[in-house]
């Protein structure tokens, strides 16, 4: 399948801003996720953004979002040593059923 | 709610041997999937469900078969396990509405030696 692209690692000091980035592929997905997985479990919804919005803020987390260029990406302020996890984007996939199109995730290391 | 569960959580296999990983869910969820995570090439989808007698392939379901007999469960079966399916394979299951967030079982680590 066609893939939805992200870099694989990023290293922050705590206190910093981390900004994770993501192209995706398909121009119908309605909503875009941003899912977290702790070392050793299963991943989490994080966040989301609905297709018709630009900017979702939600705490900590802002998601951008630039359709014209299928292009997401999370900021996450203030990161904390607990923050470090991989990170996935992801998009439905419309050839199957409800199941996504997950990127190859981001691993974020935040050194205190 | 005990959400999505599955077992086992760790598994070895020999190459040849076949098993049946299990997943359930307690949510009502019409939509299940199967994914195995592999390093560098994130999740990738085997098989899913729309729902109870229906399945269809996902990205890479060649060595695996499912079944949906009903709508709680949906295991996966290994029919001869080779060392290419040493994995961690995630199921998931969702409403297949509205935001459709997707919960993630916590996954059964195997090896095929």
């Amino acid at each position: 399948g066609e893939d939805v692209e992200q870099s694989l690692f990023l290293s922050v000091r705590e206190g910093d801003s981390s900004v994770i980035n993501c192209t995706y592929t398909d121009s119908s997905s309605t909503y875009l996720y941003w899912y977290k997985q702790e070392p050793g479990a299963g991943l989490q919804l994080l966040t989301y953004i609905f297709s018709n919005m630009d900017m979702k803020q939600d705490q900590r987390l802002t998601v951008l979002l630039n359709k014209k260029d299928k292009h997401l990406s999370l900021r996450i302020a203030d990161t904390q040593t607990g923050d470090s996890a991989i990170y996935f984007c992801a998009e439905r996939n419309s050839n199957s059923g409800y199941a996504l199109n997950f990127g190859k995730g981001t691993s974020l290391l935040v050194t205190p | 709610n005990a959400g999505v569960t599955q077992t086992p959580k760790f598994q070895v296999l020999k190459t040849g041997q076949s098993m049946t990983l299990q997943c359930a869910q307690d949510m009502n969820h019409e939509y299940m999937s199967w994914y195995r995570q592999d390093p560098g090439m994130g999740l990738r989808l085997i098989h899913y469900s729309v729902g109870a007698g229906i399945t269809d392939q996902g990205e890479v379901p060649n060595g695996y078969n499912v079944s949906r007999s009903t709508t709680e469960d949906f295991p996966l079966r290994l029919l001869s396990a080779a060392p290419s399916q040493t994995s961690v394979y995630f199921c998931a299951s969702s409403q297949g509405q509205g935001i459709d967030e997707q919960y993630f079982g916590p996954g059964t680590r195997l090896t095929v030696t």
